[in-house]
């Protein structure tokens, strides 16, 4: 079946350690973007990349690092320097009209 | 920067009823409004999506978009309990970053049987 998945779904994060969230769509979607929620909150954008090899910032990018080598992967990283990680991390791909479609999710808790 | 406003709620009504939910938006030059449902620890999943202004009607739901007033509504008739969730509204980014959303805070649903 086609979709977003994303891996793994719940992770935990020691102190000072970078860890990577996996996202892989099978939909061939040229745009695909990584929001984070907190409780209680709205999502916030914090890459996006439009196609292979580019990606752009955005609102909330610090602490974050991503890659998009190929079309159907967009990894992201979150590294020592996000201080307060714990979220719920949702990756998302574009149909090209405007429309995003959501993976399940995955949990990060800092330990 | 593009700001969408929605009252937390929650929102209480009973089944059956008509849920009334409202989403204002900051950006008069915003083209694209969505709205999605998410349940308790799930990710978000689309509902309906509007761009003209007026209604536009899928099975219970009906999206409302006023873009003098700058104004999103969605309308949920005969509410069930299954209808409880936390709904977002979304608008369209600008520039290159046209393609990705700007989520409000959401509203939290419930509806009691």
């Amino acid at each position: 079946d086609g979709g977003i998945t994303q891996s793994p779904k719940y992770l935990f994060r020691k102190e000072g350690q970078n860890v990577t969230l996996s996202c892989e769509q099978n939909l061939n979607h040229d745009a695909m973007y990584w929001y984070r929620q907190d409780p209680g909150q709205g999502l916030r954008l914090i890459y996006y990349s439009q196609i292979v090899n580019d990606f752009q910032k955005g609102d909330i990018a610090e602490g974050y690092s991503v890659s998009r080598e190929k079309k159907e992967s967009f990894p992201l990283t979150v590294t020592s320097a996000q201080k307060n990680p714990t979220a719920f991390y949702l990756c998302a791909s574009n149909t090209g009209g405007n429309t995003i479609y959501f993976g399940e999710g995955s949990w990060l808790t800092v330990v | 920067q593009k700001e969408v406003e929605q009252n937390s709620g929650p929102l209480s009504v009973p089944e059956g009823a008509i849920a009334s939910l409202n989403c204002t938006y900051s950006d008069r030059g915003s083209q694209s409004f969505f709205w999605y449902r998410q349940y308790s620890g799930k990710s978000p999943e689309l509902i309906m999506f509007i761009y003209s202004n007026g209604d536009k009607e899928d099975g219970r739901f009906t999206a409302q978009l006023n873009k003098a007033s700058q104004y999103v509504s969605l309308l949920i008739r005969d509410s069930q309990p299954s209808d409880s969730a936390t709904y977002l509204c979304a608008v369209n980014g600008v520039g290159q970053a046209g393609t990705a959303l700007i989520f409000g805070k959401g509203t939290t649903l419930s509806v009691s049987s």
